[in-house]
C-alpha cells in the first residue's frame, strides 16, 4: 500500500527565508505527483503537477523536483513572505482511475 | 468558470439521518472524486467516477452512495449517518486521468 510521508508536521521561518518541503513516498512506481496548499477552513489549491517523467516544475517563485528512484519530492518556495503561511499537502497518483494518496502535510507559518 | 462548487458549506446531522452533499464543476471534468479530511487521518478517498455512469469505490466508501447521471454532477448520499462521519468532504474534478485536480471549497458536516 502507498504510504506518502510528510516531516516536518510543521515549519516556522522568518519572512525572506527560502522554503524547503519535503515529502517522501514508499512505492517508486507512481504515475504523478501533485503539490496542494490548504489556508485554514478553506479547500486545496493546486500548486504543481510533476508528472512522472519528468524531474522538477517551475511556477514563479515555486520548484518542486520529484526523484522516483528515492521515493521523494521536494517543493522549493523562494522568498517566502507572510501570504505563503498555509498548510503545504502532496499527493501521489499509484493507479489507473485519478486516485491520490495523500501525506499528512507541513504546516508552514513564515513570520513577518 | 465557478469551478467547482459544494453545497451545503456545514450541516449538523442527527444519527439515522440521511442527507446528500451536492457537488458540481462547470469545467468539462469527465474524472470526479470525493474525499473526506479528518485530523491526524489526512485526506481519504471515498469514491470516485472517470465519466457519467460510471462509478467506482476509493479507500473508504463504506455509509456512502454516489451516481453520475451527468458529466456536471456528482453527489454523495448518506443514507443513515454516524457520528464516524464528522469530517470535512472536499469533492475534486479534473479533465483526465492523472491530471491536475482541482478541489471544492468543502462541506463540513457533524454528526451527533
Amino acid at each position: 500500500k502507498q504510504e506518502v510521508t510528510q516531516i516536518p508536521a510543521a515549519l516556522s521561518v522568518p519572512e525572506g527565508e527560502n522554503l524547503v518541503l519535503n515529502c517522501s513516498f514508499t512505492d517508486s512506481a507512481i504515475y504523478n505527483l501533485q503539490w496542494f496548499r490548504q489556508d485554514p477552513g478553506k479547500g486545496l489549491t493546486s500548486l504543481l503537477l510533476i508528472q512522472s517523467s519528468q524531474r522538477e516544475q517551475t511556477s514563479g517563485r515555486l520548484n518542486a523536483s520529484l526523484d522516483k528512484s528515492s521515493g521523494r519530492s521536494t517543493l522549493y518556495i523562494a522568498a517566502s513572505q507572510p501570504g505563503d503561511s498555509a498548510t503545504y499537502l502532496c499527493a501521489v497518483y499509484k493507479a489507473a482511475g485519478n486516485k491520490l494518496t495523500f501525506g499528512g502535510g507541513t504546516r508552514v507559518l513564515v513570520k513577518p | 468558470n465557478a469551478g467547482v462548487t459544494q453545497t451545503p458549506k456545514f450541516q449538523v446531522l442527527k444519527t439515522g439521518q440521511s442527507m446528500t452533499l451536492q457537488c458540481a464543476q462547470d469545467m468539462n471534468h469527465e474524472y470526479m472524486s470525493w474525499y473526506r479530511q479528518d485530523p491526524g487521518m489526512g485526506l481519504r478517498l471515498i469514491h470516485y467516477s472517470v465519466g457519467a455512469g460510471i462509478t467506482d469505490q476509493g479507500e473508504v466508501p463504506n455509509g456512502y452512495n454516489v451516481s453520475r447521471s451527468t458529466t456536471e454532477d456528482f453527489p454523495l448520499r448518506l443514507l443513515s449517518a454516524a457520528p464516524s462521519q464528522t469530517s470535512v468532504y472536499f469533492c475534486a474534478s479534473s479533465f483526465r486521468d492523472q491530471e491536475t485536480q482541482y478541489f471544492g471549497p468543502g462541506t463540513r458536516l457533524l454528526v451527533l
